[in-house]
């Protein structure tokens, strides 16, 4: 099926530094989720867009939802440890009874 | 709120066996459930979608007679992978969606902790 397109695909960095990705795809989608997975864990949802432009905060984390409707970054500031994980965009199709369709996740590693 | 359950959170088994994994919605009533699977370092890929009473929707490439789901009740669904085999070893992960209240956005689900199988 279709993915979302992430990047980067995983980054390393030092604790207290602000985080940046993204997630593209090449059809629309009226919805914009950002999910995080620890290991061996399900899913939880972190941010929800559900309108082109939009800019929503959630603590240190802050999302935008693209004004063409094919793109939305996530950004974290002053990472911390517990930001360690796998990050996961998500699009949704108004009408498409809430089926998702993923990205291809960006793990995040923290260094001390 | 919007508790969604998982049983078992791992299984062994052998090869040839069939394994049931159920997915509960503790606190709502899900009248439609997802379920997923997840391989190493990779992204959640929808294998099907169920509404409560009626015949699961498998995505494309997704063996119906192998991975049977049954959405009996409002608060669970049930995957039993079928004659396991090593090549079903993988994470599964299901989502449930509430659709009797108004309250959440378009597309939103509340997903499980996952169940991790291995086929011996």
């Amino acid at each position: 099926g279709q993915q979302l397109n992430q990047s980067p695909q995983s980054m390393f960095i030092q604790e207290g530094e602000d985080v940046s990705m993204n997630c593209t795809s090449s059809s629309i989608f009226n919805t914009w989720l950002w999910y995080k997975q620890d290991p061996g864990e399900g899913p939880v949802l972190l941010i929800a867009l559900y309108k082109a432009g939009e800019l929503t905060s959630n603590g240190r984390l802050t999302a935008q939802f693209g004004i063409t409707r094919k793109d939305s970054f996530l950004n974290i500031s002053a990472s911390i440890p517990s930001d360690v994980g796998i990050y996961f965009c998500a699009g949704h199709v108004t009408g498409t009874a809430s089926k998702l369709t993923f990205g291809t996740g960006t793990r995040l590693q923290v260094t001390l | 709120g919007a508790v969604v359950s998982q049983h078992p959170s791992r299984v062994i088994c052998k090869s040839g066996t069939s394994v049931k994994i159920e997915c509960r919605s503790l606190d709502f009533q899900a009248t439609t459930m997802f379920w997923y699977r997840q391989f190493p370092k990779k992204s959640l890929m929808l294998m099907a979608t169920s509404n409560e009473g009626s015949k699961a929707t498998y995505e494309q490439g997704v063996e119906k007679d192998k991975f049977l789901i049954n959405h009996a009740s409002l608060t669970l669904s049930t995957l039993t992978v079928t004659s396991a085999h090593p090549e079903d070893s993988s994470f599964y992960i299901c989502s449930a969606r509430d659709g009797t209240s108004g309250s959440y956005f378009p597309g939103e689900q509340f997903f499980g902790p996952g169940t991790r199988l291995t086929v011996l």
